[in-house]
C-alpha cells in the first residue's frame, strides 16, 4: 500500500509560471520531508525538506507547505524555468533516525516551456 | 571527484545470470542503501547499511544479496535474475545525524 501519494503524476507549466506538486500521507509517525529532483539519466538529488514543527520553509525559488493536521505537503516552484524540467519526489522518513526508512511517491513529471 | 559511484552503469544479461552491481562513496560515510525503480519510476529502497552493519532489509527476494566490504562500499549481488528484476537500482549513502541521502547515477539492468 502506498504511504505517499503524491499528484499529479505529470504537470506542464509555461516559464515563469508557478509549479505544484502535492503529497499526502497517512503514518504520523513521519518526522521528516524531503523533496528529490532528479534529471534523465542521473540519480535523485535533495531540494529541499522540511520538519513538521514549521508549516513552510523556502529556499530561493523553491518553497514548501506543511500542513500536519491535513497529512499533506505541497512543492511550490515560482518563476518556472526550462531547467526546472525533472522529475520530483516527495518523501517521507519516520523513526527518528538520520538512516532511518525513505518512502517515495509515486513522482511528478514536470516540463516547463519555454 | 565523484561523491557516489556506480558500476556498471548499464548490465544487460540472460535469464537466470548472477550479476554484481558495485558502489563506492568517497563522501566519508557511515550508512549506504540501495534502491530500486522500476519502469513507473517509483523508487523503493531495499537495503540500507550503517557501518557495515545490515539496518533496514525490506521486503527483497533472497537472490538479491549486499555486501558491505567496509563503509566505503556497498555491493549488492543478485542470483538467478528474472525479467522483473529488469529496473535502475541506485546506491545512495548519508551521514549518521544528517538527513541528505546522496544518490549514485544508477546502473541500469535488463534481463532478456
Amino acid at each position: 500500500q502506498q504511504q505517499v501519494k503524491q499528484s499529479p503524476q505529470s504537470l506542464i507549466v509555461q516559464k515563469g509560471g508557478i509549479s505544484i506538486i502535492n503529497c499526502a500521507y497517512e503514518n504520523t509517525a513521519f518526522d521528516y520531508f524531503p523533496w528529490y529532483q532528479q534529471f534523465p539519466g542521473k540519480g535523485p538529488a535533495l531540494l529541499i525538506a522540511i520538519r513538521p514543527d514549521v508549516s513552510e520553509k523556502k529556499e530561493g525559488r523553491f518553497t514548501i507547505s506543511f500542513n500536519k493536521s491535513a497529512k499533506q505537503f505541497s512543492l511550490h516552484i515560482m518563476d518556472s524555468q526550462p531547467g526546472d524540467s525533472a522529475t520530483y519526489f516527495c518523501a517521507a522518513r519516520e523513526d527518528g533516525t538520520s538512516y532511518g526508512k525513505l518512502t517515495f511517491g509515486q513522482g511528478t513529471i514536470l516540463t516547463v516551456h519555454p | 571527484d565523484t561523491a557516489v559511484s556506480q558500476t556498471p552503469k548499464y548490465l544487460v544479461t540472460q535469464m537466470g545470470n548472477d550479476k554484481s552491481i558495485k558502489c563506492e562513496q568517497n563522501l566519508g560515510h557511515d550508512t549506504m542503501y540501495w534502491y530500486k525503480q522500476d519502469s513507473k519510476k517509483f523508487l523503493k529502497i531495499m537495503f540500507s547499511y550503517n557501518n557495515k552493519e545490515l539496518i533496514i532489509n525490506e521486503t527483497v527476494p533472497n537472490r538479491f544479496s549486499p555486501k558491505s566490504p567496509d563503509k566505503a562500499h556497498l555491493n549488492l549481488h543478485i542470483n538467478s535474475l528474472e525479467l522483473g528484476d529488469s529496473a535502475v537500482y541506485f546506491c545512495a549513502s548519508s551521514l549518521s545525524g544528517s538527513d541528505t541521502q546522496y544518490f549514485g547515477p544508477g546502473t541500469r539492468l535488463t534481463v532478456l
